[in-house]
């Protein structure tokens, strides 16, 4: 069976300073990563994944994230946050392979960005 | 080009009615899912639909739900006598031809039906 965990509900961080969205995942195979974000009333928007190769991931909006197999670990960061970021973070998994490109999704973060 | 559409956007029922739900998938997408987003539950997996395939339906929690693709294309995700256990943001999602090889394709998801079951 495969699972993510995003340990924290809510994340809060100033606008300009760095922030980091935290996804840690179980599987039993090779795990593909993804990230969405949910802004108020809307459906899930791709931000980045992780298929193989480079670790460090880059994608939209200035995000970027890292693939640590050995903390099975794939956080969410970016270096310098908007207020417009604020928004519900999921990160889901799937299993490759098998799995049928379903996705296995965390309980999401809640990232609130202040001035 | 268009994206994922559902309809009805909000739909509200009474317990014990039946609703359907439709999902218009982006043209040319051969795999169709179905999630439920409840209040602090993430989104937790229906229903897959891929091409001609049998659908992968272990995520139903009961057989008051059932969903249908017609055509390949349209699906409808079917609540029998509704619970308010049921009410929660159903979202739909597609993406292009299934690869099992080295690349994995995104889910395109669509805006969601917001579902009150009073």
């Amino acid at each position: 069976a495969q699972s993510v965990a995003q340990p924290e509900d809510q994340v809060n961080v100033a606008e300009g300073n760095p922030l980091t969205v935290k996804c840690t995942y179980s599987v039993s195979g090779n795990p593909y990563l993804f990230w969405y974000v949910q802004y108020p009333n809307r459906g899930l928007q791709f931000l980045l994944k992780y298929i193989t190769g480079d670790n460090l991931v880059k994608g939209s909006y200035g995000f970027e994230a890292e693939f640590n197999k050995s903390q099975t670990s794939f956080h969410l960061k970016k270096p310098s946050a908007l207020v417009s970021d604020s928004a519900l973070y999921f990160c889901a998994v799937r299993v490759q392979p098998g799995g049928g490109n379903k996705l296995t999704f965390g309980t999401g973060t809640q990232l609130k960005v202040e001035l | 080009g268009a994206g994922v559409s559902q309809s009805p956007s909000n739909k509200v029922t009474e317990k014990g009615k039946d609703v359907e739900l439709r999902c218009d998938p982006i043209s040319g997408h051969t795999a169709l899912y179905w999630y439920r987003q409840s209040l602090g539950q993430g989104l937790e997996f229906l229903i897959y639909f891929q091409g001609n395939s049998a659908p992968d339906k272990s995520g139903l929690p009961s057989d008051r739900f059932s969903a249908e693709r017609t055509g390949g294309s349209v699906s409808t995700l079917t609540i029998q006598r509704t619970q308010q256990e049921d009410s929660a943001v159903y979202l739909c999602a597609s993406t292009d031809r299934f690869s099992s090889g080295a690349t994995s394709n995104e889910q395109f998801f669509g805006p969601g039906t917001r579902l009150t079951v009073l």
